[in-house]
């Protein structure tokens, strides 16, 4: 089935750690984000990327990295500037970036620190 | 993008119809409606999207207002794992290099009762 595969479900980062998230997808889809969700809050687009090779900052992009080296492949890294890391981080991809086409998301992974 | 406005909360009896409404008195011409649910602990799914017509898919039916102030989800025979938030999002065709965030507002929590 086709679909987008987040991993690990949980995380957990030790101070000083960098932690990466693992996002892919099987949908032959040009686009993909990375988003934070925390308790009873809606969704916070950290980055995303149009195309292979191209990734753009989203509104909350400080102490986070990402790449874009294949299509179905688009790894988050959460690094040790990111003070507040604790959340649940969804992973989407869309057919293109413009357009109207609805984006998909990943069942997510939850990041906890030690 | 338009704001919406949804109950906060809904209760359906398995088996009967589900409908939920969302108020989106302001949206522009070139906004489209996007539902989407999320059960706790899981990513946001994706259940239908439409501009003007109304639109039905194996998940759901969205029937939209001729002003398009309002809309109303129809889920035809709720299930008990149909239980989530559903939101209801008013966004733009994308039509630039600008993000592309989904903002979700508070949505309706569904219970379905047995």
């Amino acid at each position: 089935d086709g679909g987008i595969t987040q991993s690990p479900k949980y995380l957990f980062r030790k101070e000083g750690q960098n932690v990466t998230l693992s996002c892919e997808q099987n949908l032959n889809h040009d686009a993909m984000y990375w988003y934070r969700q925390d308790p009873g809050q809606g969704l916070r687009l950290i980055y995303y990327s149009q195309i292979v090779n191209d990734f753009q900052k989203g509104d909350i992009a400080e102490g986070y990295s990402v790449s874009r080296e294949k299509k179905e492949s688009f790894p988050l890294t959460v690094t040790s500037a990111q003070k507040n890391p604790t959340a649940f981080y969804l992973c989407a991809s869309s057919i293109r970036f413009r357009g109207n086409q609805p984006q998909h998301f990943g069942d997510g992974t939850r990041l906890s620190i030690l | 993008d338009a704001k919406t406005t949804q109950p906060t909360s809904m209760d359906c009896a398995e088996g009967r119809a589900a409908n939920l409404p969302c108020n989106h008195s302001t949206i522009s011409g070139n906004e489209y409606v996007y539902w989407y649910r999320q059960i706790h602990s899981q990513g946001p799914q994706y259940i239908i999207h439409g501009l003007k017509n109304n639109e039905t898919n194996e998940m759901a039916s969205l029937i939209i207002t001729e002003d398009r102030k309002s809309s109303t989800l129809i889920l035809p025979h709720a299930t008990l794992r149909d239980t989530a938030v559903y939101y209801c999002i008013v966004r733009a065709q994308i039509t630039n290099n600008a993000g592309n965030m989904l903002t979700f507002g508070g949505g309706t929590r569904l219970m379905v009762k047995p």
